[in-house]
């Protein structure tokens, strides 16, 4: 149990285009997702929290219209990296934390390799 | 604010022999613990969490932790390493209060296991 997805695993898109990773847990329900940055070599960082029905919240630093959250549904939330540049190139990861089990644990998705040409 | 330190940035170990992976953290009232492992580009996986009680947490794959307040550490051990453990390690702080912090995890900057044969 606990499974979540990401899609896709890879992208390779141009400068300026827009693109979309999907967090999806897959066997349980999931209010607030999370979404972290991993820069080769370094930690993760949080991007932001997700909250399904309501905005974002952003850590600071990160542009929120640059990255555009939306989560949907108890098992969907959605990074859209918008215009981006070689600069946004990163290892996207989204977590997930199941509501049933009432406690801290977040559960990581497999990670998006994004890289901007 | 929460705060992790993983002080060895790359440690080696002979197969067979014992491991410690360091851990302080900085948290201003009793936090969850986790601990992570990450082969390279592939997603996090939990390898045990500290939450409250037994401060002796064991985990998958033979890993343990110990959770010592009055050190502020949460260590990772393994009495004898396999060349599969070769990684990257990452101990995680997440917050247990209400409010807006509540579910953010702080990673610390991760140890880099190298496994000699």
């Amino acid at each position: 149990g606990a499974v979540v997805s990401q899609h896709p695993s890879r992208v390779i898109c141009k400068s300026g285009t827009s693109v979309k990773i999907e967090c999806r847990s897959l066997d349980f329900q999931a209010t607030t997702m999370f979404w972290y940055r991993q820069f080769p070599k370094q930690s993760l960082m949080l991007m932001a929290t997700s909250n399904e029905g309501s905005k974002a919240t952003y850590e600071q630093g990160v542009e929120k219209d640059k990255f555009l959250i939306n989560h949907a549904s108890l098992t969907l939330s959605t990074l859209t990296v918008t215009s981006a540049h070689p600069e946004d190139s990163s290892f996207y990861i989204c977590s997930a934390r199941d509501i049933a089990r009432g406690n801290n644990e977040q559960f990581f998705g497999p990670g998006t390799r994004l890289t901007v040409l | 604010a929460q705060s992790v330190t993983q002080p060895d940035i790359h440690i080696t170990v002979s197969e067979g022999a014992s491991l410690e992976l360091r851990c302080n953290y900085s948290y201003g009232a009793t936090p969850y613990l986790f601990w992570y492992v990450q082969s390279p580009g592939q997603g996090l996986q939990l390898l045990l969490k500290y939450f409250s009680g037994d401060t002796l947490v064991q985990g998958i794959k033979g890993f343990e932790a110990e959770f010592k307040r009055s050190q502020s550490s949460f260590n990772l051990r393994k009495p004898s390493v396999h060349w599969s453990d070769a990684a990257e390690y990452f101990c995680a702080v997440g917050a247990n209060a209400g409010g807006t912090s509540y579910g953010k995890l702080t990673f610390g900057q991760g140890t880099i296991l190298t496994v000699h044969p």
